[in-house]
């Protein structure tokens, strides 16, 4: 079956430290991936996605940058926070070929920038 | 310049009446939209989708409408209940890009 995994589930960090959020998929090969950020007020904002290793689309230019080192894992860095990174971070994908599927989402990270 | 609109950010219902969530989208090259439903601190979870060639699509207590002319679609819930008290998020997306645009959600009450 398809799972996805994302961790930590909360991260307190204080400003100007780095950020590495981890997202892994099971039971899917070469899926899209997606970061989404919900911010209070903004709705699930959409901030990276991954269309396979190595390639990664920026949606909103900021703070943060992604990677995709495997097929199955999507990573959230940063390397000096800012207190407008607090959010609710969420990672999802999407199995290739089936778009109207939409996105099967992770739990989570609840980051709060102190 | 959003392209996903959700005007009611609350909306509050007793329980068993019908709860009707809006949603609407200014561009035209959407053809697929879905609901989904979000618990505090939890990842939001698929709940209904309809394609542009239909205008409406039900699901047990769910029915989704679709009125391309206007450019909205909105959600039913009938009998609302206690549980689907959550945050509701509509998206759309294009079919040749895929990537699903979200709206601002609209937070769900259902009184018993």
């Amino acid at each position: 079956s398809q799972t996805i995994h994302q961790w930590p589930a909360t991260l307190v960090q204080p400003v100007g430290s780095p950020l590495s959020l981890e997202c892994t998929v099971e039971g899917t090969s070469n899926p899209n991936l997606y970061w989404y950020r919900q911010a209070a007020g903004r709705g699930l904002q959409l901030l990276f996605y991954s269309v396979g290793i190595g390639q990664i689309s920026s949606e909103v230019p900021q703070n943060l940058s992604a990677s995709r080192p495997q097929d199955r894992q999507f990573i959230l860095s940063s390397k000096k926070l800012l207190l407008s990174d607090s959010g609710f971070y969420l990672c999802a994908y999407r199995t290739r070929g089936r778009p109207s599927n939409g996105y099967t989402f992770g739990s989570g990270t609840r980051l709060t920038v102190v | 310049d959003q392209q996903v609109k959700q005007n009611s950010p609350s909306l509050s219902v007793q329980e068993g009446r019908i709860s009707i969530l809006n949603c609407d989208y200014t561009n035209s090259m959407f053809d697929y939209f879905l609901w989904y439903k979000k618990y505090p601190a939890e990842g939001p979870t698929f709940l209904i989708s309809i394609s542009s060639i239909k205008d409406k699509n039900e699901d047990g207590r769910f029915t989704v409408f679709l009125n391309k002319s206007a450019k909205h679609l909105s959600l039913h819930i009938v009998p609302s209940q206690p549980g689907d008290s959550a945050v509701y998020f509509c998206a759309a997306s294009k079919r040749s890009q895929g990537n699903l645009i979200f709206g601002k959600g609209t937070k769900l009450s259902v009184k018993p």
